[in-house]
């Protein structure tokens, strides 16, 4: 199917761990971000990627790292997770053609 | 630089109200206008955009028009459903320097009643 997935949708984790969070899209779009959604924040920015290999930090980066070493994957990894990185994740690709982001459904992220 | 101002919520409404909700926005240049609606449990998606000035968007009953001389961009539906309980971001993009990032609001949650 055509389209954003992200996986796991939920996930539990303890703090410490490394946790990486999967994202992949399906239309070669250049563009990707990663946001955290948090209530009283809104959506902020982790990382973006302006096209394979190359990536950018966002507003908010320490602790997390990317990589995208193909155009449609562009997996977050939380190196040692810790409970402030408790949140909903989202990632997104670009259309560049009509400037449209399309999200995927999110990750829930725990960390306890 | 470039920031996107939303009126904070909730927002409550009864069904077939009236719905305004305020966005304001401080940029450079000439930035597009979006609106993205999120329902709950689910990513974002887009419900309406405007280009440039005096441009009006519209989808699903909703309208915001462009408005650069008020630097606003006011999500509009003249009369609301159950269904359209979400919560609504504006946010800009402003592609000088070729950026595709997208400036967010902090977003207006949105409850209508039967």
């Amino acid at each position: 199917d055509a389209g954003i997935t992200q996986s796991p949708r939920y996930k539990i984790t303890e703090t410490g761990r490394q946790v990486t969070l999967m994202c992949h899209q399906t239309w070669s779009h250049s563009y990707m971000f990663w946001y955290r959604q948090d209530l009283g924040h809104g959506l902020r920015l982790i990382y973006y990627s302006a096209a394979a290999d190359i990536t950018d930090k966002g507003e908010v980066p320490d602790g997390y790292v990317v990589s995208r070493s193909k155009t449609e994957n562009f997996p977050l990894t939380l190196e040692s997770a810790t409970r402030s990185q408790t949140s909903v994740y989202f990632c997104a690709s670009v259309d560049r053609l009509t400037d449209t982001q399309y999200f995927g459904p999110g990750t829930r992220l725990t960390v306890l | 630089g470039n920031s996107v101002t939303q009126m904070e919520g909730p927002v409550t409404l009864s069904e077939e109200a009236f719905l305004t909700i305020n966005c304001t926005y401080t940029a450079t240049g000439y930035p597009s206008l979006f609106w993205y609606v999120q329902y709950p449990g689910e990513g974002l998606q887009l419900l309406l955009k405007a280009t440039k000035a005096d441009d009006k968007g519209s989808n699903k009953g909703f309208e915001a028009t462009y408005r650069k001389e008020t630097t606003s961009f006011h999500l509009e539906k003249g009369s609301v459903q159950v269904s359209d309980s979400a919560v609504y971001f504006c946010a800009l993009l402003n592609t000088q320097g070729g950026s595709e990032k997208l400036v967010f609001g902090k977003g207006t949650k949105l409850t209508v009643n039967p």
